[in-house]
């Protein structure tokens, strides 16, 4: 598996929870620690939290990530208008010896 | 804080080499603290790593591009680059040059990133 499986689309209301799926294999996931990026257009990709709640400073503990066997989850409380971004997951996959990412998901507030 | 700037033609004709740089200030790419690389998405895609490299020079590549890919630094000049030959329009996308945690796989500092479109 040459990328990890995310929905291609996600949405929710201010206020609300969401979580965004992420799904791998035995030799990523299942594994290794899965990080997640907020990217927004036009700017630069930022490394938002991993698996095991690893988050850089300033990131807002409404950002939760965890994973269960082959597949890790992001989960934002209290949806905000400045969440609207696409979001990526990444973990290093043992077989191919390499770092893999998912195709991406794009968060709309409605 | 370190920040990173990518630099090279935007424009590559098909079977040509790609060649960019990415301008590393507020750290020393001469640290052990990261791995330097790069990373891209071609439009309408998702994100795809391209590879890194460490101080030492060792670099490791993504399997599926490795034939075509190096990366190296340049320490005087506080630079590293990457170069990929024999390019085609599926090599159209925004590159990104990024750290990698030596202690970690998160690649935590991004450039803005730059465009490269492959055409005739």
């Amino acid at each position: 598996q040459s990328e990890l499986t995310q929905p291609p689309s996600a949405s929710g209301t201010p206020g609300q929870r969401v979580t965004i799926s992420c799904s791998g294999s035995s030799s990523n996931i299942e594994t290794n620690v899965v990080y997640w990026y907020q990217h927004l257009p036009g700017t630069a990709p930022k490394f938002l939290i991993s698996s095991n709640n690893q988050r850089p400073s300033g990131v807002p503990d409404r950002f939760s990530g965890s994973k269960s066997g082959t597949s890790a989850s992001l989960a934002i409380n209290g949806l905000q208008s400045e969440d609207e971004a696409d979001y990526h997951c990444a973990a290093w996959d043992d077989s191919l010896n390499g770092v893999i990412f998912g195709g991406g998901t794009k968060l709309t507030v409605l | 804080q370190v920040h990173l700037q990518e630099s090279g033609p935007r424009l590559v004709k098909p079977s040509q080499t790609l060649s960019l740089t990415c301008t590393v200030s507020g750290g020393s790419i001469s640290s052990g603290d990261h791995f330097w690389g790069w990373i891209r998405q071609p439009p309408g895609k998702g994100l795809e790593w391209i590879g890194y490299i460490y101080y030492s020079g060792h670099a490791y590549y993504n399997p599926s591009l490795k034939s075509r890919v190096t990366i190296a630094l340049d320490t005087s000049k506080n630079q590293f680059s990457l170069k990929l030959s024999s390019v085609t329009a599926a090599d159209t996308a925004v590159y990104y040059c990024a750290t990698r945690q030596f202690s970690s796989y998160v690649f935590d500092i991004w450039g803005q990133g730059t465009m490269v479109t492959v055409s005739s």
